[in-house]
């Protein structure tokens, strides 16, 4: 079991907006660590897509946008595009285990 | 740019050793930390082992404490990963990840990351 809850899968439309939830607690999220964000195309190797839980790397386009609050984390999808399709992996650093973690990772469909 | 490709995995028996490497390129290799994450069949992510610049600070999660040994050679431009006494739960794709630093420090994240190594431990 991941120490950071996302739902296993979201799916929209082509244009719209989407968003995937990571949730944690007082030890990772809620203790203040950033939250990252990795996309994993199928098949492929995860990339890194939002770094300190708001920016962006070059590359990265606008629509993908990061945010936190408390013991939470989003990500944040818009104008959705066919090629947004695969896994999404939110990563934070837990205090009590004393270990970067992971959420379960969010497949993301476009309809 | 940067390319990390990792080797070393393979279908070996519970109990056995693996030893996985992972080749850095288009970087100055001693100026980063490493880490090793691994994705079990079907699943998550999960950190594995992180070791900063100069190997003098390691790191590992519980599930593979006191089996796993992390090490790098600057001169080789190469991170390593020996796993002793595997089990079958180890059975993942184990990706080598670099950080965007020289030390691996909880706000940190990867930047970059290599295809992966397949290991599988069975009988």
């Amino acid at each position: 079991q991941s120490v950071l809850k996302q739902p296993p899968s979201v799916s929209g439309a082509p244009g719209q907006r989407v968003t995937i939830s990571c949730t944690g607690s007082r030890s990772n999220i809620g203790a203040d660590y950033h939250v990252h964000w990795y996309q994993q195309l199928p098949g492929a190797a995860p990339k890194l897509l939002i770094f300190g839980n708001t920016n962006r790397p070059s590359g990265v386009p606008d629509r993908f946008s990061g945010s936190k609050s408390g013991t939470s984390a989003s990500l944040a999808i818009t104008g959705l595009q066919a090629e947004d399709e695969a896994d999404y992996h939110c990563q934070s650093y837990d205090a009590s285990l004393s270990a970067w973690v992971f959420g379960g990772g969010t497949k993301l469909t476009v309809l | 740019e940067v390319h990390l490709v990792e080797s070393g995995g393979g279908l070996v028996q519970p109990g056995r050793s693996l030893r996985l490497s992972c080749a850095a390129s288009g970087l100055i290799f001693d100026d980063y930390a490493f880490h090793w994450v691994r994705q079990a069949p079907g699943k998550g992510l999960e950190w594995v082992s992180g070791i900063n610049w100069n190997s003098g600070s390691l790191d590992y999660a519980d599930s593979v404490k006191g089996r796993f040994i992390i090490s790098r050679d600057n001169a080789k431009n190469s991170l390593f990963l020996q796993m002793n006494s595997l089990r079958v739960e180890d059975t993942a794709l184990y990706y080598c990840a670099k950080v965007a630093s020289a030390h691996i420090v909880p706000a940190h994240y990867m930047d970059a990351w290599g295809k992966g190594t397949t290991v599988i431990v069975s009988s």
